[in-house]
């Protein structure tokens, strides 16, 4: 079964500590991995589209990678407007659907 | 550029209502999308429309759930009738046809009490 696993569900740092967020996925076969950006009582924003693996793109702050198994969203710096809960999607490689499979995301708090 | 539109925000109805949702995507968009967020979990996908034809409804959870597109301008989803499991944000989100990248709408926050 096709999964999609966020880790950590939490995260606390302080303004200017860089650090990174987790995807790791299964399935049968990718055809792209999204980042998203969720703020409270808005729905999700798009950051990012990857590939294959071996693929970065960056954004502001913001960098993510992709490998075979994973993919990581590496936060620079980070300022307190930084803070949401940022989502991992993919798309398996099904050409019927164009559905996104989430994880459950990571709530990142930036302190000043 | 206006971006995809949900209304109402929020819904409280009670057990065994109906209530319909609507969504309006960015002008021009093959692609529309419905998913939820139950307490506690993962956004799921529901349905996917290309214009007004159903291309993957897989995500339906049962038949109290009907969509519809109309003329593949606005969709409305209807739970009918409502219970207590369909408590929930129900996001809505278009693409252009071909295009990957979705954009959500804020959603609409239903409560079934």
């Amino acid at each position: 079964e096709d999964q999609v696993t966020q880790s950590p569900e939490a995260l606390r740092l302080q303004e200017g500590e860089s650090s990174s967020l987790n995807c790791s996925y299964t399935v049968s076969g990718l055809r792209g991995l999204f980042w998203y950006r969720q703020d409270p009582g808005k729905g999700p924003e798009f950051l990012f589209t990857l590939y294959s693996a071996g693929e970065e793109k960056e954004k502001e702050r913001l960098k993510a990678t992709l490998t075979k198994k994973e993919s990581f969203l590496h936060i620079t710096a980070p300022k307190p407007e930084d803070s949401a809960t940022y989502l991992c999607a993919v798309r398996p490689l099904d050409d019927s659907s164009y559905k996104l499979i989430f994880g459950s995301g990571t709530r990142l708090l930036v302190r000043p | 550029e206006a971006g995809v539109t949900q209304f109402p925000s929020h819904s409280v109805i009670e057990k065994g209502q109906t209530v319909t949702l609507r969504c309006d995507p960015i002008s021009g968009h093959d692609n529309l999308y419905w998913y939820r967020r139950v307490m506690g979990k993962e956004i799921k996908f529901l349905l996917h429309f290309v214009k007004e034809s159903k291309q993957d409804e897989s995500g339906m959870p049962n038949n109290r759930f009907l969509a519809e597109r109309t003329g593949g301008t606005y969709s409305t989803l209807k739970v009918q009738p409502a219970e207590l499991e369909d408590s929930g944000v129900y996001f809505c989100a278009s693409s252009p046809r071909g295009n990957y990248g979705y954009t959500f709408g804020s959603g609409t926050r239903l409560t079934v009490v």
